[in-house]
């Protein structure tokens, strides 16, 4: 599986925007970007994927780069609730095992 | 969303017995099932892929003996740590894509403590 970089850590202050950097640049074309966030103590949680498009939905947006070699977690208003380590993903159409890498551990502030 | 339940969420052992995990889909089939391993501020580690109705696939330097995976039907695959000791002591996760689908679901976990 194509190898994903992410910052270990960011600060958020509530209620602000926050934008989640991943870097895939070895991503092929048949793979997707997915990202799943992990509370403390749970499973992680799927949160969106893409392809080539940018998505959005309930819970946060994701920007991919024309080239594809990024992409951008986008959470439109933090919350308390949101804190968590959030993983980006590579996954091709022929499998689905999950590769995690480390992550970025999101703070956000009151 | 589909969900993904574990049983138990948490178990304490003596060192040397054995601990069986559940982990099942409760609304949605999987013919594969993932078997998960997290130390402490630590990212997830893929241990095994279980399969329906055949042998399942470890990771390398996971050892089948030790870890003991059953896939007994499309909504539960189970996961026995033989003879276990305190160097097992982990948070054990599963996921499940349902068939067909291009995501996963994860279970919420077990703790295993071994003493």
């Amino acid at each position: 599986d194509a190898k994903t970089t992410q910052p270990n850590s960011m600060e958020s202050n509530e209620e602000e925007p926050v934008h989640l950097p991943c870097n895939h640049s070895t991503i092929s074309g048949t793979d997707y970007i997915h990202w799943y966030r992990q509370l403390p103590s749970q499973g992680p949680e799927y949160v969106i994927h893409g392809l080539t498009s940018n998505v959005n939905n309930r819970m946060a947006s994701l920007a991919i780069a024309e080239d594809r070699k990024s992409s951008t977690l986008i959470l439109h208003r933090a919350t308390l609730r949101d804190a968590a380590v959030y993983y980006c993903i590579l996954i091709n159409n022929a499998g689905n095992m999950l590769t995690f890498g480390g992550g970025t551990r999101l703070m956000v502030k009151p | 969303g589909a969900v993904v339940s574990q049983h138990p969420s948490w178990v304490i052992c003596k060192s040397g017995t054995s601990v069986k995990i559940e982990c099942r889909s409760l609304d949605f089939q999987a013919t594969t099932m993932f078997w998960y391993r997290q130390f402490p501020k630590q990212s997830l580690m893929l241990m095994a892929t279980s399969n329906e109705g055949s042998k399942a696939t470890y990771e390398q330097g996971v050892e089948k003996d030790k870890f003991l995976i059953n896939h007994a039907s499309l909504t539960l695959s189970t996961l026995t740590v033989t003879s276990a000791h305190p160097e097992d002591s982990s948070f054990y996760i599963c996921s499940a894509p349902p068939v067909g689908a291009d995501t996963q679901y994860f279970g919420p976990g077990t703790r295993l403590t071994v003493l």
